[in-house]
C-alpha cells in the first residue's frame, strides 16, 4: 500500500513569508498528525485530527499556525508568518484506528528552513 | 509533566558490537512504548512496540525491554552491522490519553562503524 506522502520536501525561506505544506494519509486512516521535529530533539506534537475534526491542537502556535483537513482526507499546515525558531522537519502520520496501538505511520517529512 | 530522556544523545561502535540503547520516562502510567528509527530524509520507522503489560518484544537481531517501575525501556540490538547508523527514538502513549498522542524522547544518533 502506498505511504503517507508529504510535500514539498524541502523549502527555504525568509523570516515573517508563509508557507504551506500538504500532506496526504495512507487511504483510510482516519487519524492525521502533524508533527514538529526542531534539530536535536524529538517530534513534537501541534495537532492531531480525527476524520476532518481536530482532537488536539494544544502545542499549536495559533496566532501564526494554522491546519486543515477538508473532507476528512489530505491536509495543509499554514505558518504565517514565519519566524527563525520554526526551522524544523515537519512530519505528518497517520493511523486508522487511534485506539489501536503501533498503528502511527509516517512520511517523510517537509523540512524548512527559515533565513 | 511526562520527561522522556534517551541517553547517550550520540553513540559510535565498531561493526559487530552489540548495541544498548536507554530510554527513561517519569510518570509510569504509560499505556505503551515504541521504538522508532530514523534516517536522515526519511520519516521513521516502527520498529518494536511494548504494551503496558509486557516486559518485552523481540523481532530479529532487535530487543526492547520494558520496566515500568524504574521507568526505563532498553532497545538492543545484537552483532550491529553499518546498516543500522541512524537516530533510534522512544515514544510513549500515556493512559489518559485516549487519542493516540505519543511523546517522544530527543533520541540517539548512532554510527557503526565498519
Amino acid at each position: 500500500e502506498a505511504g503517507v506522502a508529504q510535500s514539498p520536501r524541502y523549502k527555504i525561506i525568509e523570516k515573517r513569508q508563509s508557507v504551506a505544506f500538504w500532506c496526504n494519509p495512507i487511504s483510510g486512516h482516519a487519524t492525521l498528525y502533524w508533527y514538529q521535529q526542531i534539530l536535536g530533539q524529538g517530534p513534537k506534537l501541534l495537532i492531531q485530527f480525527q476524520n476532518n475534526g481536530v482532537v488536539d491542537d494544544s502545542q499549536l502556535p495559533k496566532d501564526r499556525f494554522s491546519a486543515e483537513r477538508l473532507k476528512g482526507v489530505d491536509s495543509t499546515l499554514k505558518i504565517q508568518p514565519a519566524k527563525l525558531e520554526d526551522s524544523a522537519v515537519y512530519l505528518c502520520a497517520s493511523s486508522f484506528n487511534p485506539g489501536s496501538p503501533g498503528e502511527q505511520y509516517f512520511g517523510p517529512g517537509t523540512r524548512l528552513t527559515v533565513t | 509533566k511526562q520527561e522522556v530522556t534517551q541517553i547517550p544523545a550520540a553513540l559510535s561502535v565498531p561493526e559487530g558490537e552489540n548495541l544498548v540503547l536507554n530510554c527513561s520516562f517519569t510518570d509510569s502510567a504509560i499505556y505503551n512504548l515504541q521504538w522508532f528509527r530514523q534516517d536522515p530524509g526519511k520519516g521513521l520507522t516502527s520498529l518494536l512496540l511494548i504494551q503496558s503489560s509486557q516486559r518485552e518484544q523481540t523481532s530479529g537481531r532487535l530487543n526492547a525491554s520494558l520496566d515500568k517501575s524504574s521507568g526505563r525501556s532498553t532497545l538492543y540490538i545484537a552483532a550491529s552491522q553499518p546498516g543500522d547508523s541512524a537516530t533510534y527514538l522512544c515514544a510513549l502513549r500515556r493512559t489518559t490519553d485516549s487519542w493516540g498522542k505519543l511523546q517522544f524522547g530527543a533520541g540517539t544518533q548512532v554510527v557503526v562503524t565498519p
